[in-house]
């Protein structure tokens, strides 16, 4: 089994400031890690995404993430908030290795992130 | 390069109608999923297929069909429409499974209102 927990249903920063959005996982197998952002009335789009390789993954954007597999963890950052950063944000997980006929996601409730000028 | 499409983007409809919901890729990807985003439950997996005239249920399938005669159409059929299925629809697709962690594809989604 899989879950996702975002710890934060809304953050609130302003521009220029860093972006910590936190992401706590359980997974029985090797996970493969994803954050997705979704701008008002659009689809998602692809941030980046954890692989079992570098632990340290960067994204689009300015947008990095760190797997910790002691913590649980794959928390979202960026150093410098900028006005279009403002979106809602979804942790998600899925298996390394799933079984023939078996692919799923497991989605994060999302984190709204708004960006006081 | 289209990606993957839905149609319609928007659709109003009334509590016992048929609707079809369409989803087209271009990439030949093998999985396609549908889910539904609703305030409060996040998304949730309503239906995924691992290739054509393989699919499988998901979290939530109840009041719905898919189909998949083509690898690159993976329409969504409410039957019978209700109020509780008032929610964004999206599409979505994969290269494929067996521990690749492959990215899935969003479209840009459905809104579907059931009055």
């Amino acid at each position: 089994a899989q879950s996702v927990t975002q710890l934060d249903s809304h953050v609130s920063v302003s521009e220029g400031t860093p972006v910590l959005l936190r992401c706590n996982y359980s997974s029985s197998y090797s996970p493969s890690l994803f954050w997705y952002v979704q701008h008002p009335n659009k689809g998602l789009q692809l941030l980046l995404k954890y692989t079992s390789a570098a632990t340290l993954v960067k994204g689009i954007n300015g947008f990095e993430a760190e797997f910790k597999k002691s913590e649980t963890s794959f928390h979202l950052t960026k150093p410098s908030a900028h006005m279009s950063d403002a979106a809602e944000y979804f942790c998600v997980v899925t298996l390394a290795y799933s079984g023939a006929g078996s692919y799923q996601l497991t989605f994060g409730k999302g984190t709204k992130l708004s960006v006081i000028p | 390069d289209a990606g993957i499409t839905q149609s319609p983007r928007y659709k109003i409809t009334e509590t016992g109608r048929q609707v079809t919901l369409m989803c087209h890729q271009t990439w030949s990807h093998s999985y396609m999923f549908w889910y539904r985003q609703d305030l409060g439950h996040g998304l949730r997996l309503i239906y995924y297929s691992a290739a054509a005239d393989i699919t499988d249920k998901g979290e939530v399938p109840d009041g719905y069909v898919v189909s998949r005669s083509k690898t690159e159409n993976f329409p969504l059929t409410l039957e019978s429409a209700t109020r509780s299925q008032t929610s964004v629809y999206f599409c979505a697709s994969s290269l494929g499974g067996r521990g690749t962690g492959n990215t899935i594809y969003f479209g840009e989604g459905s809104w579907l209102t059931v009055v």
